[in-house]
């Protein structure tokens, strides 16, 4: 099955600095890779997600690269706000057993703070 | 436009106890239904997914069972609960293939979720 790798456990950056969490996948067929964040207490929400046909994607402050070669994507986010504290999950496809059945597989998260 | 709902918000159970957690979706039909259990600060335990009304498949054997009454119910039971039951648990909801164009199908959205702890 599918293993999805996330680096690093933890980050600290100063507000207005960049903050890049990296994912890794083991599955070539895997084709979609959505990012949650998960604020405390709350439910995790998707904030971007990219197909295995696109490289980058953006979304005012927020990118996610993708190399399918190397089987790893990356979140990026500039400019970074207080508010961007949170725990963040990176997933990947895979197939689940029955016919049109797909499941996440998730790293187990980054948790970023940004200090003021 | 789609809504998810969890229901209780918080739980409070002796071990021992019996367990009923409920989800339901609007706005939808046929979606496929996930239980997640998420341990304090912790990542995301897939534990059962549904693919319709009565197909139930299970990621992780344990004392927890699932069942799909109706297209957009989930319900997450437990005959008797142990400490380790104790977590945050999320259902989520994504649309069937061939429901949407295949570009979506994958997106899970999660509902509100259930803070459980057994005591």
């Amino acid at each position: 099955g599918e293993n999805v790798e996330q680096h690093p456990s933890t980050l600290s950056v100063q507000e207005g600095d960049s903050a890049v969490i990296k994912c890794t996948y083991s599955d070539s067929a895997s084709n979609y890779f959505p990012w949650y964040k998960q604020e405390l207490g709350k439910r995790p929400q998707l904030i971007i997600d990219i197909r295995s046909n696109v490289g980058e994607k953006k979304d005012q402050r927020i990118a996610v690269t993708l190399n399918k070669t190397a089987k790893h994507f990356s979140l990026h986010i500039t400019e970074t706000q207080p508010e961007d504290s949170a725990v963040y999950f990176c997933a990947a496809t895979s197939r689940g057993s029955g016919a049109g059945s797909y499941q996440l597989t998730f790293g187990k998260g980054t948790k970023l703070s940004v200090i003021p | 436009s789609q809504t998810i709902h969890q229901w209780p918000a918080t739980l409070v159970q002796p071990v021992g106890s019996p367990l009923s957690l409920e989800c339901t979706v609007e706005g939808t039909s046929n979606p496929n239904l996930y239980w997640y259990r998420q341990a304090a600060g912790r990542g995301l335990q897939l534990l059962f997914y549904s693919v319709g009304i009565g197909q139930i498949s299970s990621e992780v054997p344990q004392n927890l069972s699932a069942s799909r009454p109706q297209d957009r119910q989930f319900i997450l039971s437990s005959k008797k609960l142990l400490l380790s039951d104790s977590g945050f648990y999320l259902c989520a909801w994504s649309p069937l293939r061939g429901q949407r164009s295949q570009q979506y199908q994958e997106t899970q959205y999660f509902g509100p979720g259930t803070r459980l702890l057994v005591l």
